[in-house]
């Protein structure tokens, strides 16, 4: 089975531009989550999406936001980006029949770098 | 709120050396506990996941850890290092109360294996 695939894998932008990531869930898997990982920060959540539904959200500013399709893909998007933005945004799955025993797969990530 | 705590930053060990990395979690209810692992150029996999039942888990590779309620740790642990396993080393929590399930990750520990 496939696993959690991302796109685009880099990219770079210059401040106050705005940029959409990708990511495809393993197939059956219908929850999406938005991880931010920097080096500071470490790993951080962002969203999780449900049917299409977002969950539950992180503590980020409004100009993260995201998306699911009704076949589970998922898109993030940040606007107006500040050189903080960079890092490496990563996608996790999982199939969420059983809220107690969920387990979330991860992507390779997106590396995002803000000039 | 939840919070993660990873005491060692950077373990450096000799090959066949072994291996405990230390995890503490702080949060009032039940939780999930997971270990990932994310090796150079490589995306954030699963090592093993604790949900109920034995408090020892087994993992790939090797790997266990010991869930510990009284102390509310997660220890991971391995017997004999190879060069292979370094790697960041990440413990996360999930709560098993309500439908959202984000991970609350540590700050990570660097493991370097000398051959």
């Amino acid at each position: 089975k496939a696993g959690v695939t991302q796109t685009p894998r880099y990219l770079i932008k210059t401040r106050g531009q705005q940029v959409t990531l990708s990511c495809s869930p393993i197939s059956g898997h219908r929850s999406v989550s938005w991880y931010q990982q920097t080096p500071g920060q470490g790993l951080q959540f962002l969203f999780e999406y449900f049917s299409e539904t977002q969950r539950n959200k992180g503590n980020f500013p409004g100009r993260f936001s995201g998306r699911q399709f009704s076949n589970s893909r998922s898109e993030m998007n940040v606007s107006t980006l500040e050189l903080g933005d960079s890092a490496l945004y990563l996608c996790a799955s999982s199939l969420a029949t059983s809220g107690d025993t969920d387990t979330q797969y991860f992507g390779p990530g997106t590396r995002l770098t803000v000039l | 709120a939840q919070s993660v705590s990873q005491h060692n930053h950077h373990v450096i060990l000799s090959e066949a050396a072994s291996l405990e990395l230390g995890c503490n979690y702080s949060y009032g209810g039940t939780v999930n506990l997971f270990w990932y692992v994310q090796y150079p150029g490589q995306h954030l996999q699963l090592l093993l996941k604790y949900f109920s039942g034995d408090p020892l888990v087994k993992g790939i590779k090797g790997f266990e850890a010991e869930f510990i309620k009284s102390k509310f740790s997660f220890n991971l642990r391995k017997p004999s290092v190879q060069w292979s396993d370094t790697a960041e080393y990440f413990c996360a929590v999930t709560s098993r109360s309500g439908s959202a399930r984000q991970l609350t990750f540590g700050s990570g520990t660097q493991l370097t294996v000398l051959p």
